[in-house]
C-alpha cells in the first residue's frame, strides 16, 4: 500500500516563525503536492513538483516555498507564518494523473 | 481552466433515507479523471472512487454508486438506505492528464457536508 506520511497531525507556531511541513512517501511517486484546506473552500492547490528539484505553482502560492531534495520528500515552508496561513495542509503524491494519494493531514494554528 | 462545482454545501437527512450528492465539472481536455473523496471528523481524505472521461459506465459499490454523464458534465453520488456512519464531508475533484502524462494536482469542489441523523 502506498503511505504518504506527513511529520505532524498537529502544529502551533507564532506569528513570524518560520514553519516546516514535511511530506514523506514510499512509493517512489515521481509527483508530490501540498494542498490547504479551508472551511467552505475545499481544497486548494498550493505547489507541486514533479521531480527532484523541479517546482510549479499552484493556485495559492503566496506567502510559501517548497523544497525536493530527494524524491521521496517534499517540504512546504512558510518563510514567516501569518495568522491567516492557520488551515489543515494537506500532502498527496502521484506515479501518474489520476492516482492521487493523501497523506493525513497537518493542523497547522498561527497564534 | 478546470473547475468543479457542488453546489450543495450541507445536506441533513434521517437515517436509512436515500441522499444524492450532485458535482458539476468544467475541463477543456478530453482525458480527466473525476473522484469522490469522503473526509470524516478525524480529518484524513477516504478516497472513494476514479473514474477516466472514457468510461461512462456508473459504478455500484454496495450502498454507494456514482452516475457519470458527460453530456451534463456531471459525476453524481448516490448513498443508499443511509447510515449515521456515512456523515461525513464529500469531496468531487478532478484531475486532468498533461501533455506529458503527467500530473498537475486535483481541483476540488468545496465539499458537501452530510449529516445523517439517527
Amino acid at each position: 500500500d502506498v503511505k504518504v506520511t506527513q511529520s505532524s497531525r498537529y502544529l502551533v507556531k507564532r506569528t513570524g516563525e518560520k514553519v516546516f511541513l514535511e511530506c514523506v512517501q514510499d512509493m517512489d511517486h515521481e509527483n508530490m503536492f501540498w494542498y490547504r484546506q479551508d472551511p467552505g473552500l475545499g481544497l486548494r492547490l498550493i505547489y507541486f513538483s514533479y521531480d527532484v528539484k523541479m517546482k510549479e505553482k499552484g493556485d495559492i502560492p503566496e506567502g510559501y516555498s517548497v523544497s525536493r531534495e530527494k524524491k521521496e520528500r517534499f517540504s512546504l515552508i512558510l518563510e514567516s507564518a501569518s495568522t491567516n496561513q492557520t488551515s489543515m495542509y494537506l500532502c498527496a503524491s502521484s506515479l501518474w494523473a489520476g492516482d492521487e494519494f493523501f497523506g493525513p493531514g497537518t493542523r497547522l494554528t498561527v497564534l | 481552466a478546470q473547475k468543479v462545482t457542488q453546489a450543495q454545501t450541507e445536506i441533513s437527512v434521517v437515517e436509512k433515507e436515500d441522499v444524492t450528492l450532485d458535482c458539476v465539472y468544467e475541463t477543456r481536455d478530453t482525458t480527466y479523471y473525476l473522484f469522490w473523496y469522503k473526509q470524516p471528523p478525524s480529518g484524513e481524505l477516504v478516497f472513494l472512487i476514479r473514474r477516466n472521461s472514457f468510461d461512462e459506465q456508473n459504478e455500484i459499490s454496495g450502498r454507494y454508486s456514482w452516475n457519470f454523464q458527460k453530456s451534463t458534465s456531471s459525476f453524481n453520488f448516490t448513498i443508499t438506505a443511509s447510515q449515521v456512519v456515512d456523515s461525513a464531508v464529500y469531496f468531487c475533484a478532478l484531475s486532468e492528464r498533461t501533455s506529458g502524462g503527467g500530473a498537475d494536482g486535483l481541483t476540488f469542489g468545496k465539499g458537501t457536508h452530510l449529516i445523517i441523523q439517527p
